[in-house]
């Protein structure tokens, strides 16, 4: 069975003070590693997706990186407005449900100004 | 803005009712999803159509049921409704999910959700 884990389950940083999420993953063949971001009441804004080991995405404060094991989403000097929920998810290659993504519970960020 | 539409954003209900959720993807997206999000479980994976078919299920209870329809909006019946049915309730669309690949395609595009309260 698929399981994605994610830590920490909250982080609270200050304005501009970089840090780092992780999500390790458990999934017979990755077709695809998803990050999703969720504000409170609203859905699922996808970031990113990372398919093999050692990619890289990035997008402004944003960067997403991939092992076989686990993904890091590193933030940059943060700024109040990337208070969110950060999602990751994972995608398998094969099996009857192969298009489903298998989600961890989230980090809470909380960036203070 | 997703381009993924939900309705109704709110439904307050009480046990043992039947309740819809609607749910038009993008456009172009031939696969819809949907999802229950919970407090204490997270998102979770409930069913999948392709192009009217349905093509996967997860933990969906037999109490609920799901269609996509021609022109590809797809329905959520829940009922007997119980207590902690209470959720939030998304729907997802993707162009793939039948038997084509490629990397943009698997991305999944959430929408805003409708949230239940079964009082």
């Amino acid at each position: 069975e698929d399981q994605v884990t994610q830590s920490p389950e909250a982080l609270r940083l200050q304005e501009g003070e970089s840090s780092s999420l992780n999500c390790s993953y458990t999934v017979s063949g990755l077709r695809g590693l998803f990050w999703y971001r969720q504000d409170p009441g609203k859905g699922p804004e996808f970031l990113f997706t990372l398919y093999s080991a050692g990619e890289e995405k990035e997008k402004e404060r944003l960067k997403a990186t991939l092992t076989k094991k686990e993904s890091f989403l590193h933030i940059t000097a943060p700024k109040p407005e990337d208070s969110a929920t950060y999602l990751c998810a994972v995608q398998a290659r094969s099996g009857g449900s192969n298009y489903k993504l298998t989600f961890g519970k989230g980090t809470l960020l909380t960036v203070n100004p | 803005d997703s381009g993924v539409t939900q309705t109704p954003k709110h439904l307050i209900t009480a046990t043992g009712q039947r309740v819809t959720l609607r749910c038009s993807p993008r456009s172009g997206d031939l696969s819809v999803y949907w999802y229950q999000q919970s407090l204490d479980q997270g998102l979770q994976f409930l069913i999948q159509y392709y192009n009217g078919e349905e093509r996967a299920k997860g933990n969906i209870l037999e109490r609920f049921s799901a269609q996509q329809f021609p022109d590809l909006h797809s329905e959520l019946n829940l009922s007997s409704l119980e207590l902690g049915d209470s959720a939030l309730y998304f729907c997802a669309s993707s162009v793939a999910g039948g038997n084509t690949d490629g990397k943009t395609k698997n991305i999944q595009y959430f929408g805003a959700g409708t949230r239940l309260s079964v009082l």
